[in-house]
């Protein structure tokens, strides 16, 4: 299994408040990317990084923003949540030119 | 944005019975990936297919690269129960997903 940890696994927060989300990957991978799983929408793209200090929007990126310092940590952050934003988050990695992603466990979030 | 279609959305079937399910486009692509999603956690990558025409088996799972490249089947033949769970297509060179056929397999 590709070594990839997400953190935290779950958690429940309030409407206006800012949460992170951390990936954590031991493969030295150059491309990190950020999901957000909802049923009926399967797997949608919202960030993803290309190195470090590089990154890109997807699909969904309203209301995230990311951050990658390191090789290894890519951050989601919800500056204000909303309860749009409830849902499973994956965070995938990939490596050289292939397009074969590895996905870490998810993290539930529940915004109330 | 990008038009991709995954098909059936769920099936439940018995054990032993084979299964089929596709993804179509109206754009080509030059990669399809297939991913299985147990439930309570991250895709796994099942089989890359990176030819057009292309046929690829990995034991009883069998994936092919449609010639049009606008499409892509999954086949799994003599179905378990531990095949429960989601299918995802992806044509990863737009770093998008099919929406996910379920399945469930009845003992």
């Amino acid at each position: 299994d590709a070594g990839i940890t997400q953190s935290p696994r779950h958690k429940v927060t309030e409407t206006g408040t800012p949460v992170t989300l951390r990936c954590h990957q031991t493969e030295n991978h150059r491309y990190m990317y950020w999901y957000r799983q909802d049923p009926g929408h399967g797997l949608r793209l919202i960030h993803y990084s290309y190195g470090v200090k590089d990154t890109d929007k997807g699909e969904v990126s309203d209301g995230y923003s990311v951050s990658r310092s390191k090789t290894e940590d890519f951050l989601l952050t919800l500056e204000s949540a909303t309860s749009s934003q409830t849902s499973v988050y994956f965070c995938a990695i990939s490596g050289g030119y292939s397009y074969e992603q590895y996905f870490g466990p998810g993290t539930r979030l529940t915004v109330t | 944005g990008q038009q991709l279609n995954q098909s059936p959305q769920s099936m439940f079937i018995q054990e032993g019975e084979d299964v089929s399910m596709n993804c179509t486009s109206s754009s080509i692509f030059n990669t399809w990936l297939w991913y299985k999603q147990d439930p309570g956690e991250g895709p796994v990558l099942l089989i890359a297919l990176y030819k057009a025409g292309e046929l690829t088996s990995n034991g009883r799972l069998t994936a092919q690269f449609g010639i049009t490249r606008k499409d892509s089947f999954l086949n799994i033949s003599a179905s378990i129960p531990s095949d429960v769970g989601i299918y995802f297509c992806a044509p990863n060179s737009k770093l998008i997903f099919g929406q996910g056929t379920t399945l469930q397999v009845k003992p």
